[in-house]
């Protein structure tokens, strides 16, 4: 069971812009940076936002991470096809001394 | 090439034990912590476990602390991950990943993963 929440899944048409909304605690969120991960099935999961906003090279500025308190959410504008995947929040927890991941939303591009 | 390649996968009985193996290429390998995740069939990704720069400092989820060691050899560019004890609920995809952090003791986000290698804990 994931101290983080997220919703199982979100979808929108191609140029739509889709919200993932990941709900932690004062343990993780709220004392730690978020990261946000993309992972197709399969492959390497990727990292898509550190430090809660900020995007690795490569990673279009079509996602945007932000964080307020002890919730998180990851922004996906122009949604495209190549979007279709499983996405995760992640942070650190000081009170289980470990890494925490979100429970996961599948983006369905319709 | 920057990667990583994880091996010693396969099937074990429970109660058994496995140890995987990370072998890291293209990067300074002694100068980042590293990580283990995993993926059970259907399910979400969970963090196994953590090792810093030094080495010096490791993390375990609750879920495998007592049963799993993590470990790196420098001298071989190497991340282990030692599995004893094995139980069904072990069963997934290991990744181990990079860790963004070179400061020891200090642990960031995950920007390179392998690919990753099936463990199946099964009689």
């Amino acid at each position: 069971q994931s101290v983080l929440t997220q919703p199982p899944s979100a979808s929108g048409t191609p140029g739509q812009r889709v919200t993932i909304s990941c709900s932690g605690s004062t343990s993780n969120i709220g004392r730690n940076f978020v990261y946000w991960y993309q992972h197709l099935p399969g492959t390497a999961p990727k990292l898509l936002i550190y430090r809660n906003n900020q995007r690795p090279s490569g990673v279009p500025d079509r996602f945007s991470g932000s964080k307020s308190g002890t919730s998180a959410s990851l922004a996906i504008s122009g949604l495209r096809s190549e979007d279709e995947a499983d996405f995760y929040c992640a942070t650190w927890d000081d009170s289980l001394s470990g890494y925490v991941f979100g429970t996961g939303t599948k983006v369905t591009v319709l | 090439e920057v990667q990583l390649v994880e091996s010693g996968g396969g099937l074990v009985q429970p109660g058994g034990s496995l140890r995987l193996s990370c072998a890291a290429s293209g990067f300074t390998f002694n100068n980042y912590a590293m990580s283990w995740v995993r993926q059970a069939p259907g399910k979400g990704l969970e963090w196994v476990s953590a090792i810093s720069v030094s080495g010096g400092t490791t993390y375990y989820a609750d879920s495998v602390k007592g049963r799993f060691t993590i470990s790196r050899d420098k001298s071989k560019n190497t991340l282990y991950l030692q599995m004893n004890r094995l139980r069904a609920e072990d069963t997934a995809v290991y990744y181990c990943a990079k860790d963004v952090s070179a400061i020891d003791g200090i642990f960031d986000a995950f920007d390179m993963w392998g690919q990753g290698t099936m463990v199946t804990v099964s009689s």
